[in-house]
């Protein structure tokens, strides 16, 4: 496709369930960032990959979280045991190079119930 | 520590007058900066950036932003204000240089200031 690709668009689940939320960046694309932003809230920094070299997971908040990208393309972010406090907008973005602007998906509502 | 700041979580705005949004930021060498913008219930928009040269950068809509690297900002201002500008507008930086990452480091994010532009 065109564009990043997030899925699902909506999550509901119930609190203690592990989810896996999935993003595919636009062909080509080197960089993936993933970014939690809740309701009116800004975007808060999750996890970085850049190619080949490791990924920063200095936003990640707990040890729940953790995100993976198979091939340099596909990435999931997986969050486990779910808390309430998890419910949010996680969005998705892709850029080609450094100087390039970041593209984004429409992003995935989680709802921890 | 790499941090982008944008002092103001609300500007009003009379349509047809010009709009200021303050962003300021913290990163270690030069700087690359964006301005994106978000409409109710749709995703991130990119507006502009500055990559280097010169330091006003023109974009999207007729935003433009003005680079200042002895006052760290990158203010996104507008000559004549629509209602349609009102929205959520977020600045961004990336370190042009980070350890461990040839292509640059992680695109950070501002809290966002909400525009409102009252006709």
């Amino acid at each position: 496709g065109a564009g990043v690709s997030q899925s699902p668009s909506n999550k509901v689940t119930e609190k203690g369930k592990d989810v896996e939320l999935r993003c595919d960046p636009i062909s080509g694309h080197t960089a993936l960032y993933w970014y939690r932003q809740s309701l009116g809230q800004g975007l808060e920094f999750l996890i970085y990959f850049q190619g080949n070299s490791a990924p920063d997971k200095s936003g990640l908040p707990s040890d729940r979280f953790s995100a993976e990208r198979t091939g340099g393309s596909v990435s999931t972010l997986t969050i486990q045991r779910t808390q309430q406090e998890d419910s949010a907008v996680y969005l998705c973005a892709s850029s080609h190079y450094k100087n390039t602007e970041a593209f984004f998906g429409q992003g995935t509502r989680l709802t921890v119930v | 520590a790499q941090s982008v700041a944008q002092p103001e979580d609300q500007v009003n705005v009379a349509e047809g007058n010009p709009l200021t949004v303050k962003c300021t930021y913290s990163v270690s060498g030069n700087p690359y900066l964006f301005w994106y913008v978000q409409y109710p219930n749709r995703g991130l928009q990119f507006l502009l950036k500055y990559i280097t040269g010169d330091n006003l950068v023109k974009g999207s809509y007729g935003f433009e932003a003005e680079f200042n690297k002895s006052q760290t900002s990158f203010h996104l201002k507008k000559p004549s204000a629509l209602v349609s500008d009102s929205a959520l507008y977020f600045c961004a930086v990336r370190a042009s240089k980070a350890p461990l990452y040839n292509q640059g480091g992680k695109l950070i994010f501002g809290q966002g200031t909400e525009l409102s532009v009252k006709p």
